[in-house]
């Protein structure tokens, strides 16, 4: 069975501080694996894309990486502030099931000032 | 710039009553999608429409039904609402299958008695 699993449920950090949120996948086979920010009581936005050729890729103080040989990404956030809590979802696609991607439970992050 | 429009906000319903969550893209957007969201949980996909004149199923079909009215509509439709479907519901719309960045509503939260 395909699945994704995030690491940790939930995170607290102090503003201003870093913190990598992991993302492990038995996804296959592979087409992409995305990175979404989830704010409390609002749908989910997208942070980053990435296909099987691409280990990191950058949205401002979010940087995704991506290691398909052991199926792990993992997302770093530089300089957290305050608008940083929300929860952050890994979701990976399915190339053969075009529509069909694999959610994960999220992180949960709190930044406290 | 609406963006993905997701009506009611707010839905409660009596077991047994129906009712239709509507969806509308202003992206010109190819393909849509409705999610579902439970405590805890990740998303998981209900239906998804690759094209306008398509519907394929997802992970959690069962007791709903969908229309693609055109391009920019997609409704989901609870014909005997029952309390395991209480959940938050989510539709989104991408460019095309599987590799674009999907956007998503604001959801409408819906509650079973």
């Amino acid at each position: 069975k395909n699945q994704v699993e995030q690491s940790p449920q939930s995170l607290i950090i102090l503003e201003g501080k870093n913190c990598t949120l992991q993302c492990n996948y038995t996804v296959s086979p592979f087409s992409n694996l995305r990175w979404y920010k989830q704010d409390t009581g609002r749908g989910p936005v997208s942070l980053t894309i990435m296909t099987f050729s691409e280990n990191t890729k950058s949205n401002g103080r979010y940087t995704a990486t991506l290691d398909a040989d052991t199926k792990q990404s993992s997302l770093h956030i530089t300089a957290s502030q305050l608008s940083d809590s929300a929860s952050y979802i890994c979701v990976v696609n399915w190339e053969t099931n075009a529509g069909k991607s694999t959610f994960g439970d999220g992180t949960t992050l709190t930044v406290k000032p | 710039n609406a963006g993905v429009t997701q009506t009611p906000k707010f839905q409660v319903l009596k077991t047994g009553q129906s009712m239709t969550l509507q969806c509308a893209q202003d992206m010109n957007h190819n393909s849509m999608y409705w999610y579902r969201q439970d405590p805890g949980m990740g998303l998981r996909l209900i239906y998804y429409s690759a094209s306008e004149g398509t519907t394929d199923k997802g992970e959690v079909p069962n007791g709903y039904n969908v229309s693609r009215l055109n391009k920019r509509e997609f409704s989901l439709r609870l014909e005997s609402a029952a309390p395991s479907q209480t959940s938050v519901y989510f539709c989104a719309s991408s460019e095309g299958i599987a590799k674009n960045i999907q956007y998503f509503g604001a959801g409408t939260r819906l509650s079973v008695l």
